[in-house]
């Protein structure tokens, strides 16, 4: 009962450094997510998938890349990394085409960008 | 979505009822209420999600008033393991419905004492 699954869950990088964030769900959903936490906050979304092929951006999408190539995995790319990526990233997914389908999160991944 | 305020922390004695209250008074006809917890260090976890009829699950009951501006998460019997932030969160799909992503504020902190 894996649900939502996120790699790595940690990771240190130094800025300018290029790195991808993996999220693999196995709930067979249309809809993925990326979000992303900083101290205090509520979640904000990155970018968002409503089917394998399809991205989209969300409300903070500008330093980031996504990609879908599978329906179960949603991939997050940083390019350049900068300190201010420096956060904690979340991954979620829904069954989508209804606005009543709960949105279900992975664990996080805790990226430190020196 | 519609805004929605919530008391940023609230103490609650450990096996009695947790009511969290939230205000939505701009919600329209066709969003529904959402509650999600965030244990430290983890990924949000769903809770409930009500239209306009009271709705209650193993989890929790959500009272969502008559005139919809306002809603009640009540945890019947708190344990230490209930302390979390809790975000009520207003929603509705956009076309073709369950896109976009959720807004987040800041919720309410609820400590279980014991």
């Amino acid at each position: 009962n894996a649900g939502v699954t996120q790699t790595p869950k940690f990771r240190v990088l130094k800025t300018g450094q290029s790195m991808t964030l993996l999220c693999a769900q196995d709930m067979n959903h249309e809809y993925m997510y990326w979000y992303r936490q900083d101290p205090g906050m509520g979640l904000r979304l990155i970018h968002y998938s409503v089917g394998e092929g399809t991205t989209a951006k969300g409300e903070v999408p500008d330093g980031y890349n996504v990609s879908r190539l599978k329906k179960q995995n949603f991939l997050l790319g940083l390019e350049s990394a900068a300190p201010s990526q420096t956060s904690v990233y979340f991954c979620a997914s829904t069954a989508g085409h209804y606005s009543n389908q709960p949105q279900h999160f992975g664990d996080g991944t805790r990226l430190s960008i020196l | 979505d519609a805004k929605t305020t919530q008391p940023t922390s609230m103490d609650c004695a450990e096996g009695r009822a947790a009511n969290l209250p939230c205000n939505h008074s701009t919600i329209s006809g066709n969003e529904y209420v959402y509650w999600y917890r965030q244990i430290h260090s983890q990924g949000p976890q769903y809770i409930i999600h009500g239209l306009k009829n009271n709705e209650t699950n193993e989890m929790a009951s959500l009272i969502i008033t008559e005139d919809r501006k306002s809603s009640t998460l009540i945890l019947p019997h708190a344990t230490l393991r209930d302390t979390a932030v809790y975000y009520c969160i207003v929603r509705v799909g956009i076309s073709g419905g369950g896109a976009d992503g959720l807004t987040f504020g800041k919720g309410t902190h609820l400590i279980i004492q014991p």
